[in-house]
């Protein structure tokens, strides 16, 4: 069974500009969970989707945004692009219930922001 | 709250058996999760306890008290593969993981 990907791996973009990274869970898992991660912190949970809906949001302005697709892909979109959202983004799958037991998560997205 | 307290770094000699606290807020806890990631790499979960007591996976455990507000886990027979950042969750009833800042464990010969 094929893991969660993630694309890109690395992103360069500058500030103000908006950006997009993609997320296809494991095949089956129809709940799908973004994380931001900077140096020495946890994981600062920014949105989770389930069936095309977004269950559950975390603390993150609304610069932050996502969706997920009939086929469980999931997006994420950051616009006006600023310093701070310099970090590897995350994204998990798991089964719909419970989807905190177990997350699968991708290799990440490491994005810069000049 | 929803914050969840664990040491930041922890030392420990190969061979050895280490054990990484977590205590937590209790509002809307359903259960405490734990997670390894080693550097450059994504997490991987370890183990889950949704009641009180302990789960045993090969070397690694995980402890759960509920009325201590009070996690632990704890890696025997420490392998030098085993240094990596080890991260407590705790799931809440809207099906939402929060996450601790991590503990580095580092492992000497």
């Amino acid at each position: 069974k094929a893991g969660v990907t993630q694309t890109p791996r690395y992103l360069i973009k500058t500030r103000g500009q908006q950006v997009t990274l993609s997320c296809s869970p494991i095949s089956g898992h129809r709940s799908v969970s973004w994380y931001q991660q900077t140096p020495g912190q946890g994981l600062q949970f920014l949105f989770e989707y389930f069936s095309e809906t977004q269950r559950n949001k975390g603390n993150f302005p609304g610069r932050f945004s996502g969706r997920q697709f009939s086929n469980s892909r999931s997006e994420m979109n950051v616009s006006t692009l600023e310093l701070g959202d310099s970090a590897l983004y995350l994204c998990a799958s798991s089964l719909p219930n419970p989807s905190y037991n177990e997350q699968f998560f991708g290799p990440g997205t490491r994005l810069t922001v000049l | 709250g929803q914050s969840l307290e664990q040491p930041s770094e922890v030392t420990a000699v190969e061979g050895a058996i280490v054990q990484i606290n977590c205590t937590y807020q209790t509002s809307g806890f359903y259960g405490l999760s734990w997670y390894q990631q080693h550097d450059g790499g994504a997490p991987t979960f370890l183990s889950y306890n949704g009641l009180d007591g302990l789960e045993e996976t090969g070397r690694f455990s995980s402890f759960l008290s509920r009325s201590d507000s009070y996690g632990y886990l704890l890696l025997q027979e420490l392998q030098m593969k085993d240094s990596a950042s080890y991260f407590c969750a705790r799931a809440d009833s809207n099906y939402q993981l929060i996450w601790g800042a991590g503990t580095k464990l580092i492992i000497k010969p």
